[in-house]
């Protein structure tokens, strides 16, 4: 199994820009989720996903949108970028709720201009 | 609203040393504890999940214990070693919630030689 993976792993972006940061998992769960990473924040969810077709808010959802096609895929779109949106973020995902271990991808670094 | 705290933010100890990393969380109300670690520029790595029905959960050379009344955890790492430098993180999983994770900020442990 190759896990949790997330594309791309670097990416800059200029102010106004759209881009979507790409998660993907080979194990069949069904939560996913995304997180960002700043310094002095810790981690904070942006949005998950307790199953295809299913979506709701995290902590700081504002300027990010997800959607659920297939138990794989989980997709966050940048809708206009913002200096504010420079970040680590982290897909992760679990099997169910609540008492299973969550698995994170490698991350991907964004740099907004 | 949850809030985790991890204390201390830095620790530097010689090889061989025991020691322990604390976590302390606001609401009782919990799923689960997991501790992570994370490399620079990696992902996570989860290292022992702690059930809330739990008191404590061992893997190799560690030890996570759960006091859920009085709101903390402690991460145990025995006979440390170089490789061991990483950031620890603790999570808490809440009722609420499910499989939405609540970070602290990290304990950055560092293991000389």
């Amino acid at each position: 199994n190759a896990g949790v993976t997330q594309t791309p792993k670097f990416q800059v972006l200029k102010t106004g820009q759209s881009m979507t940061l790409q998660c993907a998992q080979d194990m069949n769960h069904e939560y996913m989720s995304w997180y960002r990473q700043d310094p002095g924040m810790g981690l904070r969810l942006i949005h998950y996903s307790v199953g295809a077709g299913i979506t709701d808010q995290g902590e700081v959802p504002n300027g990010y949108n997800v959607s659920r096609s297939t138990t794989e895929d989980f997709p966050l779109r940048l809708l206009s970028a913002a200096p504010s949106q420079t970040s680590v973020y982290f897909c992760a995902s679990s099997y169910g709720q609540g008492q299973e271990t969550q698995y994170f991808g490698p991350g991907t670094r964004l740099l907004v201009l | 609203k949850q809030e985790v705290t991890q204390i201390p933010a830095a620790l530097s100890v010689p090889e061989g040393e025991n020691l322990v990393l604390n976590c302390s969380f606001t609401d009782s109300a919990i799923y689960n504890l997991q501790w992570f670690r994370q490399d620079p520029g990696k992902g996570l790595t989860s290292l022992l999940l702690i059930q809330s029905s739990q008191r404590e959960q061992t893997s190799g050379r560690l030890n996570a214990s759960l006091d859920k009344s009085s709101g903390r955890s402690t991460l145990y790492i025995a006979a440390s070693q170089p490789g061991d430098s990483a950031t620890y993180l603790c999570a808490i999983d809440e009722e609420t919630s499910g499989s939405r994770l609540t970070f602290g900020e990290g304990t950055q442990l560092t293991v000389n030689p």
